[in-house]
């Protein structure tokens, strides 16, 4: 157990709809990642959040977005859902925003499926 | 900027057989190096790493890795197979200030 959550673990919906991803980092853990993994595009880092400020951006669509609140737990939320974004997305915490040799804790990951 | 290339998306072995998971990186500030784990509908385990410090790291489940600075790569290895290494490995690096970047993953299958 890594001591990063994600809710719920499986998510299915139709296209055209607006789901929210949820993610508790590890205890103490400032920095939250996104991450979509699929099996044709494979891991992809989508966003990073430290201490509840954007850090970096990846290959994240506009019609997603992604905040980290006051208590350092982060939402994903994928809107007008097409059925290529069914994936696993995965949310990882870090103790730090880069500055340091720290690795990430992944969590279980939220399985959507869009129909 | 940073990137990792892990050569052969897929790799067999038999059981008891050598497992060698190549890693080559590219990194504008000294590096640090993880190998993660995956197995089938799991999040990412984390099987050892490289900071600073001794360059041959051993990690969990027998695994362990070699920084070579001069070759820029960060070779995962285990002297013999088990049916439970099957899994999908995955390459990342880091450095000071840098995002993590991961590689593409190599699916290891191992036959009996």
């Amino acid at each position: 157990d890594s001591g990063v959550t994600q809710t719920p673990k499986h998510l299915i919906t139709a296209t055209g709809q607006r789901v929210t991803l949820r993610c508790s980092p590890r205890s103490g853990d400032l920095s939250v990642y996104w991450y979509q993994q699929s099996l044709d595009q494979g891991l992809q880092f989508l966003i990073q959040y430290y201490n509840g400020e954007e850090r970096a951006k990846g290959n994240i669509l506009e019609r997603f977005s992604a905040q980290q609140f006051p208590d350092l737990h982060s939402e994903l939320n994928l809107s007008s859902l097409e059925l290529g974004d069914s994936a696993l997305y995965f949310c990882a915490s870090s103790p730090s925003g880069g500055l340091g040799p720290y690795e990430q804790y992944f969590g279980p990951g939220t399985r959507l499926t869009v129909t | 900027a940073q990137s990792v290339t892990q050569l052969g998306s897929h790799v067999s072995v038999s059981e008891g057989a050598l497992v060698l998971l190549r890693c080559n990186y590219s990194s504008s500030v000294p590096p640090y190096l993880f190998w993660y784990v995956q197995y089938p509908n799991q999040g990412l385990q984390l099987l050892l790493k490289y900071t600073t410090g001794a360059t041959l790291v051993k990690g969990i489940n027998g695994f362990e890795a070699e920084f070579k600075k001069s070759e820029t790569s960060f070779h995962l290895t285990k002297p013999s197979a088990h049916m439970s290494d099957a899994a999908e490995y995955f390459c990342a690096v880091s450095g000071y200030g840098q995002n993590f970047v991961f590689g593409p993953g190599t699916r290891l299958s191992v036959l009996p």
